[in-house]
C-alpha cells in the first residue's frame, strides 16, 4: 500500500484564486510529520511547510498553509492567491515514527497557473 | 546560512562506464545525508543515507553506492552505469536533529 497518496496529477488555477492540493497518507505510528516540497521546471526541490503530528494548529508559511485532518489522514496544501511562478510539480511527503527516519514522497500533483 | 552544493549538473555518460556525482554541504556540521532519484515525470526514491562519516545506509540494492569520506560530503558512485540508471538525482541534507530534508540542485545524468 502507498503510504502517501496524491490522487491529482494535475491542477489548473487561475492567477490570484486559491488552489488545494490533496495528500493522504497512511501510518500506524503515532509520531510522525508531514511535508510539502515544490519542484519547479530547473529540479531543485523547495521545501514548503511541516506539520507535526501533535500539532495541533494547521501550519502556515505565506501564502502555504496545510490543511491537516487527522482523523481522515490528509494533510492538503493550500496556496492563497496563486501567482504564475507557483507553476510547477508538488510533492507531499511523510516521516515516520520518533526520531531520526526518512522521509517517503507521494508521486507528486503538477500545478498550472494562467494569466 | 547553509547551502548544498551539487556537480556537476549534467552528465551524458555511455553504459558501462563508471560515475561519480558530488555533494557538499556548508554552513553546519554533522548533517544527515541523503541521495534521491528521480525517473522522469516520476517521484523521488530514496537511494542512500548517511548519518555521519563512513556509515551509509543502502534503501534499494543496485548498481550504485555512496560514500561518505568528510562530514558535509557524500559522493554517488557507480563502477557500471546500466541504461536504467538514467535520472535526476538529488542530493539532500538535514540537520541530525530535524526532519526537514533541503535538496541541491541535482545532476541530470543520461545514459546512452
Amino acid at each position: 500500500a502507498q503510504k502517501i497518496t496524491q490522487t491529482q496529477p494535475g491542477m489548473f488555477v487561475q492567477e490570484k484564486e486559491a488552489v488545494t492540493l490533496d495528500c493522504t497518507y497512511d501510518t500506524s505510528d503515532q509520531s510522525y510529520g508531514l511535508f510539502w516540497y515544490k519542484q519547479p521546471s530547473s529540479g531543485e526541490m523547495i521545501f514548503l511547510i511541516y506539520q507535526g503530528s501533535y500539532d495541533e494548529q494547521n501550519a502556515t508559511e505565506g501564502r502555504y498553509s496545510l490543511n491537516f485532518q487527522k482523523a481522515r489522514k490528509s494533510a492538503n496544501l493550500v496556496i492563497s492567491a496563486s501567482q504564475l511562478g507557483d507553476s510547477a510539480m508538488y510533492f507531499c511527503a511523510m516521516r515516520e515514527g520518533r526520531g531520526y527516519s526518512t522521509l517517503t514522497f507521494g508521486k507528486g500533483t503538477m500545478l498550472l497557473v494562467s494569466p | 546560512s547553509q547551502t548544498i552544493h551539487q556537480w556537476p549538473a549534467t552528465l551524458v555518460q555511455p553504459v558501462g562506464s563508471p560515475l561519480s556525482l558530488e555533494c557538499t554541504v556548508e554552513g553546519t556540521s554533522n548533517p544527515n545525508l541523503y541521495w534521491y532519484r528521480q525517473a522522469a515525470g516520476r517521484g523521488l526514491q530514496l537511494l542512500f543515507y548517511s548519518v555521519g562519516i563512513g556509515q551509509i545506509s543502502s534503501e534499494v540494492p543496485q548498481n550504485l553506492s555512496a560514500s561518505r569520506p568528510q562530514d558535509r560530503q557524500f559522493i554517488l558512485s557507480s563502477k557500471k552505469l546500466l541504461l536504467s540508471d538514467s535520472g535526476f538525482y538529488l542530493c539532500a541534507w538535514s540537520e541530525w536533529t530535524s526532519d526537514t530534508q533541503y535538496f541541491g540542485p541535482g545532476t541530470r545524468l543520461t545514459v546512452l
